[in-house]
């Protein structure tokens, strides 16, 4: 079975600072890796994913992040940040291309002027 | 998103009364997965579809049924409403590439 944690409920950052949202994984095969954000009262939206290929992957609104097979981890990060950037983020795991993803519980940034 | 919708965005239920949620997608997906948001647990999955007619549970399925009779409709129902059911439910639907999940806007429901 397949499993994520975010081990930060919460990250403060100052704003221009860059930022790390963290994220392991447990899977039993080839790991489909995804983030997405969710900003206040929205659904989730997009940021990026790994299927394959290249371990650092860049997505939406300046967002990359890094897969490392040996650590399981696909952190989330961004060179600088943004009070914009303010919002709850999900890192999200499946190992075919049809099961269901599994979420991790979330982790809340906030980004300080 | 444009391609999913949920309805209704805010219900209010009594206790023991049956709820069904409603998840519309103009994508022609095959794929379509409820869950539900609660603080400190992200979101779980509780059931989804593979298909018309087919179906399959989630994580947290107890107390949850669901209906695909159509491509473009995933009904939830909550056959006896009870208060732990407080919840914000989210319909998804599954790109083969891209995205992974369009996610619809969302559905808070309170059950006192």
């Amino acid at each position: 079975a397949q499993s994520v944690a975010q081990p930060e409920d919460q990250v403060n950052v100052a704003e221009g600072n860059p930022l790390t949202v963290k994220c392991t994984y447990s899977v039993s095969g080839n790991p489909y890796l995804f983030w997405y954000v969710q900003y206040p009262n929205r659904g989730l939206q997009f940021l990026l994913k790994y299927i394959t290929g290249d371990n650092l992957v860049k997505g939406s609104y300046g967002f990359e992040a890094e897969f490392n097979k040996s650590q399981t981890s696909f952190h989330l990060k961004k060179p600088s940040a943004l009070v914009s950037d303010s919002a709850l983020y999900f890192c999200a795991v499946r190992d075919t291309g049809n099961t269901p993803l599994v979420f991790g519980k979330g982790t809340r940034l906030s980004v300080i002027a | 998103d444009a391609g999913i919708t949920q309805s209704p965005r805010h219900k209010v239920t009594e206790t023991g009364t049956p709820v069904t949620l409603r998840c519309h997608q103009t994508e022609n997906h095959r794929y379509m997965y409820w869950y539900r948001q609660d603080p400190g647990h992200g979101l779980r999955l509780i059931h989804y579809s593979y298909g018309v007619k087919d179906t399959d549970k989630g994580e947290v399925s107890d107390g949850y049924s669901v209906s695909r009779s159509k491509t473009e409709d995933f009904l939830l129902t909550l056959e006896s409403a009870t208060s732990s059911q407080t919840s914000v439910y989210f319909c998804a639907i599954s790109h083969p590439q891209g995205p992974g999940y369009t996610f619809g806007s969302g559905t808070r429901l309170t059950v006192v």
